[in-house]
This record gives C-alpha cells, structure tokens and sequence, in this order.
C-alpha cells in the first residue's frame, strides 16, 4: 500500500532563517506531488506541483521553491524565511497521468511559526 | 483563473441537528471531490462526483452535484460529535488542470 511521510511535524523558525522542509512517498512510482499550505482557518493555497524528477510548477510567486530530486521525494525550501510563510504545509500524492478522476493523498502536515 | 467558493465559513450546530456546506465554481467542472479536516489534521478524500445531477451517500452524509456541473453541497443528516471539521470540495475544470480548493466550511458540533 502507499504512504506519504512529511517532516518535521512542527517547526518554528526566526525571520530570515532558511526552511526545509522533506515529503516522500512510498508504494507508487512516478506520482503527482503537490506543496500545499492552510493559513490559520482558511482553505488550502497549491504552492506547487510535479509531475516527474526535477519538474516544478509554481502556482503562485512567492519566498518559497521546491525541488524534486527523486521520484518520490518532493522538498519546499526557503532561503530566507518571512513572518508571512507561517503556516501549515501540507505535502500531497496522486497517481500519475492524465486521468482526471483522481483523489489527493494529503501528509500529515507542518505547522511553521516564523517569529 | 477558475474560483471555488464555499458558504458558510463556519456552522455551529446541536448534536441531532442538520448541516449542509454549499458549494460554487465559477466555471463548469469535469468533477467535484469532497474533502474533510479534523481538527489538527489533514484532508482526507471522502467522494468524488462526475455527472451532472448526480447524488451520493455515505451514511448520514448526501453528496450532490449540479445539473450544470458548477455547484455541489454536502448535507449531514443528524450530526454527531465525530462529525467535527472542516468539510472543503474541491473542483477541476474540464480541461483537466489542478484541482481548486474551496475555502471550506469549519462545523463545530455541541454535544
């Protein structure tokens, strides 16, 4: 069966510090991975999604990047951290190919606090 | 781009009570997939719907779909502490592309 695992589960980092932050998944081969993050109460913003090794695409312009190094490992990365990035990051799977009748896989999440 | 906008934001209900979540795209989607959030935790996929008209249930919870593909709700018949979250759809367009969340609607339960 797959999983998905996400690290670290809470986080709190100062302004301007770097961010890493790591998902892999387990039991599929060539998914659909996604960075998602939940402000506080509110809904769930697509960061990024990929669709294979080292293809990013990015959703909305921002302080964060995110790299595929391997075929199940997708990393949200932050050179330099802001009060706004804090927030709950979800990392998410779905099978592969154009099917258009796919669920997301949602990890369990990471909450970063910037102070 | 495409919106997906969902009332209310926040419901709070007696236990035995009803609950219904509403859901609206701007544009007409290929299908709708509904979602839910416990407290602290991540989403968890509960339905997808994929024809126009369409109605799904699972237990105490009725699933629908618009007849023009652009609206969906979910109604909770007789809610129970276990039903606590946040209930999001989420909705793809016809030409395939990201699934777009909407904001969700958080229902709180007193028992």
């Amino acid at each position: 069966s797959q999983t998905i695992h996400q690290w670290p589960a809470t986080l709190v980092q100062p302004v301007g510090s770097p961010l890493s932050l790591e998902c892999t998944v387990e039991g599929t081969s060539n998914p659909n991975l996604y960075w998602y993050r939940q402000a506080a109460g509110r809904g769930l913003q697509l960061l990024f999604y990929s669709v294979g090794i080292g293809q990013i695409s990015s959703e909305v312009p921002q302080n964060l990047s995110a790299s595929r190094p391997q075929d199940r490992q997708f990393i949200l990365s932050s050179k330099k951290l802001l009060l706004s990035d804090s927030g709950f990051y979800l990392c998410a799977w779905k099978r592969p190919g154009l099917t258009l009748n796919e669920k997301l896989f949602f990890g369990s999440g990471t909450q970063l606090s910037v102070l | 781009g495409q919106q997906v906008m969902q009332i209310p934001q926040y419901q709070h209900v007696q236990e035995g009570e009803d609950f219904t979540t509403y859901c609206n795209s701007s544009t007409t989607l290929s299908n709708i997939q509904w979602y839910k959030q416990r407290p602290g935790g991540h989403p968890v996929f509960l339905i997808q719907l994929v024809k126009s008209g369409e109605v799904k249930k699972q237990k105490r919870l009725t699933f629908q779909f618009g007849e023009a593909k652009k609206n969906s709700s979910l109604h909770i018949t007789a809610t129970q502490t276990t039903d606590v979250g946040t209930y999001f759809c989420a909705g793809r367009d016809n030409a395939g592309n990201m699934l777009t969340f909407g904001g969700g609607t958080r229902l709180m339960v007193k028992p």
